[in-house]
């Protein structure tokens, strides 16, 4: 069965800090991946999402970028962070693309910008 | 311009009672999958269940069921015999053809009631 796997669980970071969460999916192959943020108390906003190894696609304009250097390994970076990048960050793998396919998230990383 | 749109910021419910959580949405495309998904204070969000656009039937998954209302752009999740592990936030969510992108509204907070 696939399982998605996201870590750090909780992170706390000084401004100006860099930034590398990541995330892997296992038991399954090309999986499209994707990042999204969840502002408190708010819905989820995608960041960036991925179609294959190096094909990143930015949504929002940010003080962020992503990076796919395997199949099933995307990574979220900043090389310095701003207190507006606090928030809940969430990865999600669908197996094709489709309007009919569900997302399978991640257990998410708690993201604190002092 | 797509929109999600859940009025109601926080719902109270008795256990083993129903509730509908309301979702409308907007789209001029008329292919179109429209989802819930459960996040508990764990963070993590779970899919329930899927509704397409040309699909005649309301879905149901157990005590799940999606009320859709297509010409009025509805698509409300009912919660059938409530459980206290049903507390969490609910999402509704809409994917467009193509399938890249997935349009969360700002959630509902259920909380059940013993």
């Amino acid at each position: 069965s696939q399982t998605i796997h996201q870590w750090p669980a909780t992170l706390v970071q000084p401004v100006g800090s860099p930034l590398s969460l990541e995330c892997t999916v296992e038991g399954t192959s090309n999986p499209n991946l994707y990042w999204y943020r969840q502002a408190a108390g708010r819905g989820l906003q995608l960041l960036f999402y991925s179609v294959g190894i190096g094909q990143i696609s930015s949504e929002v304009p940010q003080n962020l970028s992503a990076s796919r250097p395997q199949d099933r390994q995307f990574i979220l970076s900043s090389k310095k962070l701003l207190l507006s990048d606090s928030g809940f960050y969430l990865c999600a793998w669908s197996p094709q693309l489709g309007y009919n396919e569900k997302l399978f998230f991640g257990s998410g990383t708690q993201l604190s910008v002092l | 311009a797509q929109k999600i749109t859940q009025t109601q910021p926080g719902m109270f419910v008795q256990e083993k009672e129903a509730v509908t959580l309301d979702c409308t949405y907007d789209t001029s495309d008329p292919s179109y999958g429209l989802f819930w998904y459960k996040q508990p204070s764990s963070g993590e969000m779970i899919f329930l269940i899927y509704q397409g656009s040309y699909d005649q039937q309301n879905a149901t998954e157990g005590r799940y069921s999606l009320n859709f209302q297509k010409a009025r752009k509805s698509a409300n999740l009912v919660i059938s015999a409530s459980q206290l592990g049903d507390s969490a936030m609910y999402f509704c969510a809409m994917t467009l053809a193509g399938g890249f992108k997935t349009i969360f509204g700002a959630g509902t907070r259920l909380f059940v009631k013993a």
